[in-house]
């Protein structure tokens, strides 16, 4: 059964400090693995997206690394603001080969808490 | 402004009684989806479609409908909806299922009595 894992399921970090979420998944035939940010009560937002044959990839604060032989990935958030206090969600694609194309599964989220 | 819509966003309704929301995009994106997000579970896939007329089911189909007859509109249809569909639902579209820039619609909270 293909499945994503986070953690932590959540961690409250002071503003400026540096922290890590993991993402391990099973999943087979793998696409791309995806994070996402989502404020309360608002849609996921895209920060990255990388696939097999990708290790790092940055969006401005936010680092997402990827070990597609493990099947681990982290997001990195680096001197961290209020605003990054939001869910964030890993998302791995399953890559089919009919037309049909792609599933998604979704890990559970890590809730991070950003304090001044 | 480039952006998926849902409607409505907010709903309560009673066991039984036919509902779609509807989803609409404008940005030309060929892919959309459905999910569903409870707490404790995270967001799950209902159903997505590739094109026109070219839909399949995600994670959690049972329930629900959709159709796809034009590129911007993928309603999310729920014949006889049950309490354990009252959840949050997000309507979501991107150029292809490996293009990062997939858009959220707002969301709708669906309340099934």
């Amino acid at each position: 059964k293909n499945q994503v894992e986070q953690s932590p399921q959540s961690l409250i970090i002071l503003e400026g400090k540096n922290c890590t979420l993991q993402c391990n998944y099973t999943v087979s035939p793998f696409s791309n693995l995806r994070w996402y940010k989502q404020d309360t009560g608002r849609g996921p937002v895209s920060l990255t997206i990388m696939t097999f044959s990708e290790n790092t990839k940055s969006n401005g604060r936010y680092t997402a690394t990827l070990d597609a032989d493990t099947k681990q990935s982290s997001l990195h958030i680096t001197a961290s603001q209020l605003s990054d206090s939001a869910s964030y969600i890993c998302v791995v694609s399953v890559g089919m080969i009919k037309a049909a194309g792609n599933k998604l599964t979704f890990g559970g989220g890590t809730r991070v808490l950003v304090k001044p | 402004e480039a952006q998926v819509t849902q409607n409505p966003r907010y709903l309560i309704t009673v066991t039984g009684k036919k509902l779609t929301v509807t989803c609409s995009q404008n940005m030309n994106h060929e892919y959309m989806s459905w999910y569903r997000q409870d707490p404790g579970l995270g967001l799950r896939q209902i159903y997505y479609s590739m094109n026109v007329e070219v839909t399949d089911k995600g994670d959690v189909p049972e329930g629900y409908k959709v159709s796809r007859k034009e590129k911007r509109n993928f309603p999310l249809i729920l014949e006889s909806p049950s309490p354990n569909q009252t959840s949050l639902y997000f309507c979501a579209s991107s150029l292809s299922p490996t293009t990062y820039e997939q858009y959220f619609g707002p969301g709708t909270r669906l309340t099934v009595t």
